[in-house]
């Protein structure tokens, strides 16, 4: 299974942000599994953007909420995130990853991960 | 900040053990299972423990985990120079319906 994660590296600020992810090995359909963002700011940690079933269904962390939009497009096997009125502090390395999410086993985790695209929010 | 709250450096001498601590509230550790992540330089993270003190195929058993309370540690135990690296801790926090993680803690390998 891999994740490759795609699109432009640099957007200006108050515009969106789109990246794809590719999923390649497996199927996005599985319905063993949801699919999420995370993203590394420059000098900072891992912060949780969202992950969405294949049948669409998306949940995101409260503090991007209002900007975060998240598909699925089964027929490419591939899912993707838009941010919209970005600023600098959303410049990062933005990931992708299978989310494994079971909350009657308590299951939660991240596994694997694509290699990571940076995303440059600058004028 | 960061909801999980982690030591932000540890250090060790190759063959050590060291330790990284974790801590969180009722609605995230408390309440649920823990992950860890590891991070070598210049590559995406990587599923080290998942559910408090499991590994994943392929990660050596110097690595383990522990959870006690709204608390978590990640140990290494024989410590090894490519053990440099940040660690991260997460979980799901079930107040804000979502996966929190910890602000990283890098390890540096005297």
């Amino acid at each position: 299974l891999q994740l490759q994660e795609s699109g432009p590296g640099l957007v200006k600020p108050s515009e969106t942000l789109s990246l794809t992810c590719t999923v390649s090995g497996a199927s996005i359909s599985d319905t063993n599994y949801y699919w999420g963002w995370i993203r590394r700011p420059p000098g900072k940690g891992l912060e949780w953007i969202g992950s969405i079933y294949y049948s669409g269904s998306t949940f995101y962390t409260p503090s991007l909420k209002s900007r975060v939009s998240m598909s699925v497009d089964t027929s490419k096997n591939r899912f993707s995130l838009e941010l919209t009125s970005v600023t600098a502090a959303d410049t990062a390395v933005y990931y992708c990853a299978r989310h494994i999410h079971r909350p009657v086993n308590a299951y939660n985790w991240f596994d694997p991960w694509g290699q990571g695209t940076l995303v440059t929010v600058s004028s | 900040q960061s909801v999980l709250t982690q030591p932000p450096s540890a250090s060790g001498t190759p063959g050590q053990r060291v330790t990284i601590s974790c801590s969180g509230s009722s609605s995230n550790i408390g309440g649920n299972t823990v992950n860890w992540y590891q991070q070598l330089p210049g590559t995406a993270p990587k599923l080290l423990i998942y559910s408090n003190n499991r590994r994943p195929s392929g990660v050596p058993d110097r690595f383990s985990g522990s959870k006690s309370g709204t608390s978590t540690s990640l140990a290494i135990s024989g410590l090894q120079s490519e053990d440099e690296a940040d660690y991260y801790c997460a979980a799901w926090d079930d107040s804000l319906n979502g996966v929190v993680f910890g602000g990283g803690t890098k390890l540096t390998v005297l």
